[in-house]
């Protein structure tokens, strides 16, 4: 069984603060590598992709790679409350499975 | 450029009956994938599409089934509800052939809710 495992949270930082959202995948050969937002009662949305180790930076969001360690964070800068959601890890397998397998997501409260 | 569309946006069924929810992927989108959400669960793939053609299929019953058209729109259909359907059901296109580097975009979802 394929798994992503993200720490169901609440996450609570005051505003300005940097979150720290972290996720760790079972499949040694999965590829791509997804952050989702979602707000109460609306659908996720897509926030950044990562591919190769390391680190990619996309205004306030970082999203950090390590495949060695099967481990994905996703750090927020100038934390808003307008970011208080759940954000979700999903996960591509390699090969040709077509599909992504999403953790259950962190709660995000951001306190002004 | 349009988002995923999907209707209806609320559904509220009886046990036993079935139900059918449609969705239409970004224009140029021809893979389509279907998941459901439960606040227990999170999201549960429950399958995927790509030119009309079911490329993989997730652990769910075989009262789920979906289709996709030529035109890359695609349906779902659960039949014989139960009250566990009662969940998100969530419609999601990718670009290219749909393969691993491809992101999904979501549609608003259907809320379906059996009694």
């Amino acid at each position: 069984q394929k798994e992503v495992e993200q720490n169901s949270g609440p996450l609570s930082v005051p505003e300005g603060a940097i979150a720290s959202l972290n996720c760790t995948y079972s499949d040694r050969v999965s590829q791509s590598f997804f952050w989702y937002r979602q707000y109460s009662g609306k659908s996720p949305e897509l926030i950044m992709s990562i591919y190769s180790n390391g680190d990619k930076e996309d205004g306030r969001f970082t999203a950090q790679l390590n495949k060695a360690s099967q481990y994905v964070s996703l750090l927020i800068r100038d934390s808003q409350p307008s970011d208080s959601a759940t954000y979700l890890c999903a996960v591509n397998g390699g090969g040709s499975n077509y599909k992504l397998t999403f953790g259950k997501g962190t709660l995000l409260t951001v306190n002004p | 450029k349009a988002g995923v569309t999907q209707t209806p946006r609320y559904l509220i069924k009886t046990r036993g009956q079935q139900v059918t929810l449609s969705c239409s992927p970004i224009s140029g989108h021809r893979s389509v994938s279907w998941y459901q959400q439960t606040p227990g669960q999170g999201l549960q793939f429950l399958f995927e599409y790509f030119s009309e053609t079911q490329r993989n299929k997730g652990n769910f019953p075989g009262r789920f089934s979906g289709r996709q058209f030529s035109n890359s729109r695609s349906e779902m259909n659960v039949s014989t509800l139960e009250l566990g359907d009662s969940a998100l059901y969530l419609c999601a296109s990718s670009g290219g052939s749909g393969a691993v580097n491809s992101p999904l975009h979501f549609g608003n979802g259907t809320r379906l809710t059996v009694t």
